[in-house]
């Protein structure tokens, strides 16, 4: 079974701080997506990283995908309370059904 | 967009009702659909694979007899929680893939919460 851990489980900072999300896997995969969930409401995509080495700029938001494309992260630059909320890793099954894999998630909480 | 709308987004209901929760896809045919469960604070877990025109393919350790899903047609597909206790209290959600195309697009979710 194919796993994906996230790291840190939560994390707590103060506006301006800058912060780094991992998302692990215990194998190599086609591509990863990260999404973004608020309470009480489905995941947003953020970005879908597909090339070992890959790096996505979404304003404030930087999406790295591992060389060996077994691991990626998300870093954040000046953190805004808006950046609050569940941000979670996806990768989609190898058997071709097109089902996600949810990584552990990290919360994440600025505060003001 | 392409938009998965999910009904009702929340239901509160006593121990032994059966709740039928909908996910439909607004401007695109979903011939799957996957059905995931969420507990507070925790991550996604896929539940099923909703198949139209045939059966689910159930995760493991998912009860296929507790949670019914009905594929009928390329826009609907719904998840039946039947005789539901308090442990099934949770945050359900659906998704489908656009023509097969990554990614995949989310509902809104459903709250259910048994009494």
């Amino acid at each position: 079974t194919q796993l994906l851990e996230q790291s840190p489980q939560f994390l707590s900072i103060q506006e301006g701080e800058n912060l780094t999300v991992y998302c692990n896997s215990s194998s190599v995969f086609s591509s990863l997506q990260w999404y973004r969930q608020e309470p009480g409401e489905g995941p947003v995509l953020l970005v879908t990283v597909v090339t070992g080495g890959e790096v996505k700029k979404l304003k404030r938001l930087t999406f790295q995908f591992g060389d060996a494309r077994k691991d990626s992260s998300l870093h954040i630059t000046a953190a805004q309370p808006g950046d609050t909320g569940l941000y979670l890793c996806a990768l989609s099954s190898t058997s071709g059904t097109y089902k996600y894999i949810f990584g552990t998630g990290t919360r994440l909480k600025v505060l003001a | 967009g392409a938009v998965v709308s999910q009904h009702p987004s929340r239901v509160i209901c006593k121990s032994g009702t059966s709740v039928k929760i909908e996910c439909r896809s607004l401007d695109f045919q979903a011939t799957t659909m996957f059905w995931y469960r969420q507990f507070p604070k925790q991550s996604l877990m896929l539940m099923a694979t909703s198949n139209e025109g045939s059966k689910a393919t159930y995760e493991q350790g998912v009860e296929k007899d507790k949670f019914l899903i009905n594929h009928a047609s390329l826009t609907l597909s719904t998840l039946t929680v039947t005789s539901a206790h308090p442990e099934d209290s949770s945050f359900y959600i659906c998704s489908a893939p656009q023509g097969g195309l990554e990614p995949q697009h989310f509902g809104d979710g459903t709250r259910l919460s048994i009494l």
